[in-house]
């Protein structure tokens, strides 16, 4: 079973605050993504990347960077976090993109914003 | 646009009665599948079905769902609710264009 590891598992920042969460997934998966999940929205897409050095822009990437260092390893950069980025985040990989891939999430990374 | 709809935010059942979680989409891909992703409580989102075949039922853990393209449904259903069971249900399209789309997603809460 795949295995998606994100850091840390909670975060509290302040306004105008520099912010980095961590994904790790250790199956050799093809594709990465960075959702926000908040009540009355579901799960809504950041980012994503199909491998190292590649960066997509998903629905909602307004304030937000990411970057895939590696096939394994890839980040959320909020450079100035506002409370509306208040969020659970989650990191999901799957193997490839196909229309019946499924993503695999990780613990997910609560964020606070003060 | 594409889109996926879950009508119910909450739905509340009795154990052992029967439940069904209603799912509808909209799409301009002809590749696409589906799938039910289930939510623990402070756990992450896990994949518990997924179907592209038209009219052919899928199951697993006790739950069962049948992809029906002519009324653009994917409704998640099983006989008797669990206690177990009680978790946050999402529905989700994928295509081969890029990105899977969720639905915002069902709170199954069962009652003893």
């Amino acid at each position: 079973e795949a295995a998606v590891t994100q850091s840390p598992r909670n975060k509290v920042t302040v306004t105008g605050g520099n912010v980095t969460l961590s994904c790790r997934q250790t199956n050799s998966h093809n594709y990465m993504y960075w959702y926000r999940q908040d009540t009355g929205h579901g799960l809504r897409l950041i980012h994503y990347s199909y491998g190292a050095g590649n960066l997509q822009i998903g629905d909602v990437p307004d304030g937000y960077k990411a970057t895939r260092t590696t096939q394994e390893d890839f980040f959320l950069l909020l450079e100035l976090a506002s409370p509306s980025q208040t969020s659970l985040y989650f990191c999901a990989s799957s193997e490839g993109w196909g229309s019946a891939e499924t993503l695999y999430f990780g613990s997910g990374t609560r964020l606070t914003v003060l | 646009g594409d889109s996926v709809t879950q009508t119910e935010g909450l739905v509340t059942v009795t154990e052992g009665l029967p439940v069904k979680l209603n799912c509808t989409y909209q799409t301009t891909y002809l590749t696409i599948a589906f799938f039910w992703y289930v939510q623990y409580l402070n756990e992450a989102p896990q994949v518990l079905l997924r179907s592209s075949t038209d009219n052919k039922r899928t199951e697993h853990q006790g739950f069962h769902a049948t992809l029906h393209k002519s009324s653009s449904s994917f409704h998640l259903q099983k006989s008797s609710a669990q206690l177990s069971d009680s978790a946050l249900y999402y529905c989700a399209l994928s295509t081969n264009a890029y990105k899977v789309i969720f639905g915002k997603g069902t709170h199954l809460h069962v009652l003893p």
